[in-house]
């Protein structure tokens, strides 16, 4: 089976750097997702590795490491809007997804 | 274009009802997943389609449960004798083509509530 695990909660104010770790043990995936939830709403896709290293998109940049079992999103520029939860997921056609992080934005 | 849409947004039933519910995905995607979140968790696959067949039912919890795409498109989730525990947000996702490294694309969800 697959199992995900990621902080429950982190709080930062507008502007600064939010790093949400998730470390996973499977046997074999094809890539670690990030998706996006706000209260009573869709999950959004953010972001994928698929190999080792950095992705970047925009404010938001994710990381894995296949060696370590471990992926992160950075969240760059905080912004009030960003107080969502946020997943991560193991890719195998069907997603095995973290409980979440809900990420609390204060001014 | 329209993105993923599921109805009802909220469905309140008793228990031991039967209740269906509805995921219309994006035009021309032929994968179509259901996953099931239960509050504080993330979400929980149920099953997924590749057309109009059922490629992998592995999450469904028991028997009870049962889903359906027969046109290829629409899809619908039944769930008979409703128990208090089915009480949860059921997801529907949909991709292109089922792609292992494609991006699922997901409905506001229907809030179920079984009293």
């Amino acid at each position: 089976g697959q199992s995900l695990e990621q902080p429950s909660e982190v709080t930062a104010v507008e502007g600064a750097i939010v790093q949400i770790n998730c470390t996973y043990q499977t046997s074999g995936f094809y890539g670690l997702s990030w998706y996006q939830q706000h209260d009573g709403g869709a999950p959004t896709f953010l972001s994928y590795n698929a190999l080792d290293g950095l992705e970047e998109t925009g404010r938001f940049s994710s990381f894995l490491s296949r060696s370590d079992s471990y992926g992160y999103l950075l969240l760059q520029e905080l912004q009030m809007k960003d107080s969502a939860s946020y997943f991560c997921a193991l890719n195998d056609y069907k997603l095995s997804f973290g409980a979440g992080t809900t990420v609390t934005v204060r001014a | 274009g329209a993105g993923v849409s599921q109805t009802p947004s909220n469905k309140v039933t008793e228990k031991g009802k039967y209740v269906e519910l509805r995921c219309d995905p994006i035009s021309g995607h032929t994968a179509l997943y259901w996953y099931r979140q239960s509050l504080g968790q993330g979400p929980e696959f149920l099953i997924y389609f590749q057309g109009t067949g059922a490629a992998d039912d592995s999450g469904l919890p028991n028997d009870r449960f049962f889903a359906v795409r027969p046109e290829g498109s629409v899809s619908t989730l039944k769930i008979q004798r409703t128990e208090r525990g089915d009480s949860a947000v059921y997801l529907c996702a949909s991709s292109p083509t089922g792609g292992y490294q494609e991006t699922q694309y997901f409905g506001p969800g229907t809030r179920l509530l079984v009293l």
